[in-house]
């Protein structure tokens, strides 16, 4: 069973600009979350789906969204690019609605805003 | 203070060791935990799940999750060099929507 797929692996961006990423769950797994990675803060929750409807959102400003199709495939957009988002960006799904069932990550798409 | 602590290292240890990474944690409403290992430049891979008390083993891997201390440990036997790596300890709570928090994560070389 093919795992999580992300793409593009690597972005390079400048300030301003905006940035989708994209993500295809492992085939059967409704609930898709996304986090974001850096060397200071560590892993930190962004938002999760499931069923194309957010369910629950990290503490991230407005310029992070996202939005899940109804094949369960997810998309993060991230609007006005400040050099502080650049970060290791990675996407994980679960089979289960709440708990119960572990998260599969993805390797991420590494983003560098310049 | 954070919701999830754990060590982050780095630990170094010969080859054949056995290792023990940790975490702490303060939300008593976890009930799901998880262990995952990060090499450079790939995603967290899992290793373990849990979510009761008690201890798991996969092969050389064995996960313990103390509820009543809010401590999960994570003990790798007969380390190989292949095992170097970022540990990463992760939970959530029902109701939280698969929403983890994780520990810092702790470096592990294992030199031969």
């Amino acid at each position: 069973k093919a795992g999580v797929t992300q793409t593009p692996r690597y972005l390079i961006k400048t300030r301003g600009q905006q940035v989708t990423l994209s993500c295809s769950p492992i085939s059967g797994h409704r609930s898709v979350s996304w986090y974001q990675q850096t060397p200071g803060q560590g892993l930190q929750f962004l938002f999760e789906y499931f069923s194309e409807t957010q369910r629950n959102k990290g503490n991230f400003p407005g310029r992070f969204s996202g939005r899940q199709f109804s094949n369960s495939r997810s998309e993060m957009n991230v609007s006005t690019l400040e050099l502080g988002d650049s970060a290791l960006y990675l996407c994980a799904s679960s089979l289960a609605e709440d708990g119960n069932s572990p998260l599969h990550f993805g390797n991420g798409t590494r983003l560098t805003v310049t | 203070q954070k919701e999830v602590e754990q060590d982050p290292g780095p630990l170094s240890v010969p080859e054949g060791a056995i290792v023990s990474l940790n975490c702490t944690y303060s939300n008593s409403a976890f009930q799901y935990f998880m262990w995952y290992r990060q090499y450079s430049r790939k995603g967290p891979e899992l290793l373990m799940y849990t979510y009761s008390s008690g201890n798991k083993e996969d092969g050389r891997f064995t996960a313990q999750v103390d509820k009543s201390s809010k401590y999960i440990s994570l003990f790798i036997r007969d380390s190989q060099p292949s095992d170097s790596a970022t540990y990463l300890c992760a939970m959530y709570s029902s109701g939280g929507y698969n929403k983890l928090i994780f520990g810092a994560g702790t470096r592990l070389a294992v030199h031969p």
